[in-house]
């Protein structure tokens, strides 16, 4: 099955910095990879998304990457804000209902 | 439009008890994913229903047992409870086409003691 593997666990920036998350995945059928937001309490927030048929999508100060050559993927957040502090998964699937997901980063903005 | 809603917020139960958590898909998705999400991990994916159908399974035991409504709500149902089934669980909902987006619900902590 999938395997997907997701670093750093921890990451910790300062206000105004850019913070980069990186995932590798196994399975090369996989076609789509999410990237979720987890506040404390709550579920997963969808805050970006990609196809295996792009390279790159932007949201504003979101961006995601994906590599399919190299099964890896990258989250991209600019201009960072102390409310972007939260855990970040990132997943993959071949079917967008059954993701695997990688084990989180857990990231602090500081003021 | 609704997002996808989950009860009950939190349950305390005893090993070997039953449980059944709930969950009510967004407006308009027919695809229903159940997760578990233990304390610092990852959801896990349990299992999935389509049109009250179960639709793939993930590496857990007969235990753990789903339904999916005519309404495309749906039920997780886990039997004999042991303590490593405390955690968060999630439902989340989408279309069927595998390029739709899923959306998760609050999740449901479960404690078992």
């Amino acid at each position: 099955g999938e395997n997907v593997e997701q670093h750093p666990s921890t990451l910790s920036v300062q206000e105004g910095d850019s913070a980069v998350i990186k995932c590798t995945y196994s399975d090369s059928a996989s076609n789509y990879f999410p990237w979720y937001k987890q506040e404390l309490g709550k579920g997963p927030q969808l805050i970006i998304d990609i196809r295996s048929n792009v390279g790159e999508k932007k949201d504003q100060r979101i961006a995601v990457t994906l590599n399919k050559t190299a099964k890896h993927f990258s989250l991209h957040i600019t201009e960072t804000q102390p409310e972007d502090s939260a855990v970040y998964f990132c997943a993959a699937s071949s079917n967008a209902g059954k993701s695997t997901f990688g084990d989180g980063t857990t990231l602090t903005v500081k003021p | 439009e609704t997002g996808v809603t989950q009860s009950p917020t939190h349950l305390i139960k005893t090993r070997g008890q039953q449980v059944t958590l709930r969950c009510s898909s967004q407006s308009g998705h027919n695809t229903v994913s159940w997760y578990q999400q233990a304390l610092g991990q990852g959801p896990q994916f349990i299992f999935q229903y389509y049109r009250e159908e179960e639709n793939g399974r993930g590496n857990f035991p007969p235990r753990f047992s789903g339904l999916q409504f005519p309404n495309y709500s749906s039920e997780l149902n886990v039997n004999a409870l042991e303590l490593d089934d405390s955690a968060l669980y999630l439902c989340a909902s989408s279309l069927a086409s595998s390029t739709d987006t899923q959306y998760f619900g609050p999740g449901t902590r479960l404690t078992v003691l």
